[in-house]
């Protein structure tokens, strides 16, 4: 069954550096978005990617964070300074045309030290 | 602004027992979401619904747009069971996509 797929798992990085998050949504999709999680806390809406372009972003989606398609199967999250908060667990989630179910990956857990 | 509320926020129950976990949401919505949460983190969708009910297999789902309102039910838990459970609605009305909006989760724990 397809899935999303998520890199690096784990990730720790010291504060002020930049960090590079990977997901590969499922091959047929077109709608692709990031959530975190901070530990201890609920889920929380990123960014939504269609057609090449932010569709929707939160407040939380600053201008230290950054999406981008580079090639037909890879959807990335950037964050170019990253601060002690930005610690959390990184959900790229994906959905096809028509449907509204989203596919999650697996996650990855950041840690800024 | 939409607000998602999921009740309990933790439950405890022992094998076999039947289980509800309720979710409420502020303002209208196109569909909702019930996710799984395991201890390792990750997240998988059980089901999406946007009226009526939803079963699959021991798992029964059901919403009431009108009363904005959505129900999770599990049926002779298992402690396999024991995981956060999610309510995360779909904003916006129309279309096909939109962002979730998620509650904090309801922490299920089985006992055998």
């Amino acid at each position: 069954e397809p899935e999303v797929t998520q890199t690096p798992s784990h990730q720790v990085t010291q504060m002020g550096q930049e960090v590079i998050l990977r997901c590969v949504p499922i091959s047929n999709h077109l709608y692709f978005y990031w959530y975190r999680q901070i530990l201890g806390q609920k889920v929380e809406f990123l960014v939504s990617f269609y057609n090449n372009e932010i569709s929707e972003k939160s407040e939380i989606f600053d201008d230290q964070f950054s999406v981008e398609r580079p090639d037909g199967s890879n959807f990335t999250l950037k964050i170019r300074s990253t601060k002690l908060e930005d610690s959390a667990m990184y959900f790229c989630a994906s959905s096809g045309a028509g449907e509204r179910t989203q596919y999650f990956g697996p996650g990855t857990r950041l840690l800024v030290l | 602004k939409n607000e998602v509320e999921q009740s309990p926020q933790n439950l405890t129950a022992q094998e076999g027992e039947f289980i509800t976990i309720n979710c409420s949401y502020s303002v209208g919505i196109s569909a909702l979401h019930w996710l799984q949460q395991h201890p390792g983190g990750g997240i998988v969708s059980l089901f999406m619904l946007s009226s009526g009910k939803k079963k699959h297999g021991r798992l029964i789902a059901t919403i009431n747009i009108q009363e904005k309102h959505s129900s999770l039910h599990i049926t002779a838990s298992h402690p396999r069971d024991s995981a956060v459970y999610i309510c995360a609605a779909i904003d916006g009305y129309g279309g096909s996509q939109g962002n979730l909006i998620f509650g904090k989760g309801t922490k299920l724990s089985v006992k055998p």
